[in-house]
């Protein structure tokens, strides 16, 4: 099956930049998206195909994704930026989500 | 604006069957443009999708939980259904309903309703 791999944790200083990897075999070849999960609330789609913001999302977040490896890129980081991040796939007619990644603004 | 909530038991006893039902408001559950979807998430890990429905029936099921799943969808109501059969300890977390926009290649959940914590315990 399909894995996704994320780094287990992420600290940036605000106002920096913080970058969240996802690797998957060919991950380039899918489409990436991204989930931001504050404590004790239910997941909210952020990036999708690749690279595209809903909605409502701010303009600091953006998506890239090539070759294993996708990432999402947060500008000017705020406090309020401080989740738990998932990176999600379609495979196979399976969608597969990434083990997650705490951002910690510090 | 699209929501959806889900409704059930919390807590269901080991072997039993955990049933939840998803109920869309704001929005058709028989729009031609979406799926919809069940996810769950143990406490204190990650993500797991469980299922996906069409309101026309054609489901997608995640391979490690198929053989104890049952998914389903009453356009009537505009609500859609999950089944879990057998269930154990390990079955414990919060279970999330989602609109899934499917395309050829790719798919994503947006939005998610707030999700209803369920225990497997006797």
């Amino acid at each position: 099956s399909y894995e996704l791999t994320q780094p287990p944790s992420v600290s940036v200083s605000p106002g920096q930049t913080a970058s969240i990897t996802c690797s998957g075999d060919k991950l380039g070849d899918k489409y990436a998206s991204w989930y931001q999960q504050r404590p004790g609330q239910s997941p909210v789609l952020v990036i999708y195909q690749d690279t595209k913001r809903p909605s409502g999302i701010p303009e600091r977040f953006s998506g890239s994704n090539s070759g294993n490896t996708a990432t999402l890129t947060i500008s000017g980081t705020q406090a309020m930026d401080e989740a738990d991040y998932y990176c999600q796939a379609w495979d196979k007619s399976t969608a597969v989500f990434g083990g997650g990644t705490k951002l910690t603004v510090l | 604006q699209l929501q959806l909530q889900e409704s059930g038991p919390g807590l269901v006893k080991p072997s039993e069957t955990l049933s939840l039902t998803c109920t869309v408001s704001g929005g058709s559950i028989s729009s031609n443009s979406y799926f919809w979807g069940w996810l769950r998430q143990p406490p204190g890990k990650g993500l797991e999708w469980i299922a996906t429905i069409y309101y026309t029936g054609t489901t997608y099921y995640n391979p490690s939980l198929k053989s104890r799943l049952t998914i389903s969808v009453d356009t009537s109501k505009n609500q859609f259904s999950l089944k879990l059969s057998s269930v154990s300890a390990a079955d414990t977390a919060v279970y999330y309903c989602a609109r899934h926009k499917q395309l050829v290649l790719d798919a994503w959940f947006d939005p998610w309703g707030p999700g209803a914590l369920v225990t497997v315990s006797s």
